[in-house]
């Protein structure tokens, strides 16, 4: 099947820093990626819609000043966290469905352990 | 808002019985249904889907069951293994390009030996 990879696996970093987390699609093309959240023991959270091209649509309750995404082509989608806190601490996963085909299955990567000390 | 839900958070199986998950939908525009697996640490994988105009799908050692009338998944997987042990969730979509992926909240699901 399709892969998609996300780059770091797991990152610390300290309170008040940024961090970007990558998201590729590495055997197609997705002009659609979306993000989640997930915490310890919970589901996964969808945070927002990545859109190759153009501004993210972001879910209720998500702030798009903290969570800045781009979709610069239709194989790289990022995550900025932007000013980390230690309650930004989470699962971040990325996920993309294959368009223009019968099967609009969805992908997901192997997700981004973040830590913020 | 609308949201898919499960009825049972944990389940406990003897190797080799099967398994029955449910869950339950409540957005009536939702035509594409999913089971996921996630194991620890990693993010969620593809079982098995189902759209709308379907009541069953199976795959292998896997069946999922579709009642739209009461807005109910049930994912079954046949003798279950040791390696079944994850946490499965249910999750809705529109069948169409780019639309977004709805979780519900998970099953535990852990094997007896």
């Amino acid at each position: 099947g399709a892969v998609v990879s996300q780059h770091p696996s797991w990152v610390i970093c300290k309170s008040g820093t940024s961090v970007k987390i990558e998201c590729r699609s590495l055997d197609f093309q997705a002009t659609t990626m979306f993000w989640y959240r997930q915490f310890p023991k919970q589901s996964l959270m969808l945070m927002a819609t990545s859109n190759e091209g153009s501004k993210a649509t972001y879910e209720q309750g998500v702030e798009k000043d903290k969570f800045l995404i781009n979709h610069a082509s239709l194989t790289l989608s990022t995550l900025t966290v932007t000013s980390a806190h230690p309650e930004d601490s989470s699962f971040y996963i990325c996920s993309a469905r294959v368009m223009g085909g019968v099967n609009t299955e969805a992908f997901f990567g192997q997700g981004t352990r973040l830590t913020v000390v | 808002g609308e949201s898919v839900g499960l009825h049972l958070p944990t389940l406990s199986v003897q190797e080799g019985d099967n398994s029955i998950i449910n869950c339950a939908y409540s957005n009536s525009a939702s035509d594409y249904f999913i089971w996921y697996k996630q194991e620890s640490g990693k993010g969620p994988q593809f079982i098995i889907d189902i759209r709308s105009n379907m009541d069953k799908r199976q795959g292998q050692r896997v069946t999922v069951l579709l009642n739209k009338t009461v807005k109910h998944l049930s994912l079954q997987i046949a003798a279950t293994q040791p390696g079944d042990s994850a946490v499965y969730f249910c999750a809705e979509s529109v069948y169409s390009s780019a639309s977004k992926i709805i979780f519900g909240s998970g099953t535990r699901l852990s094997i007896r030996p």
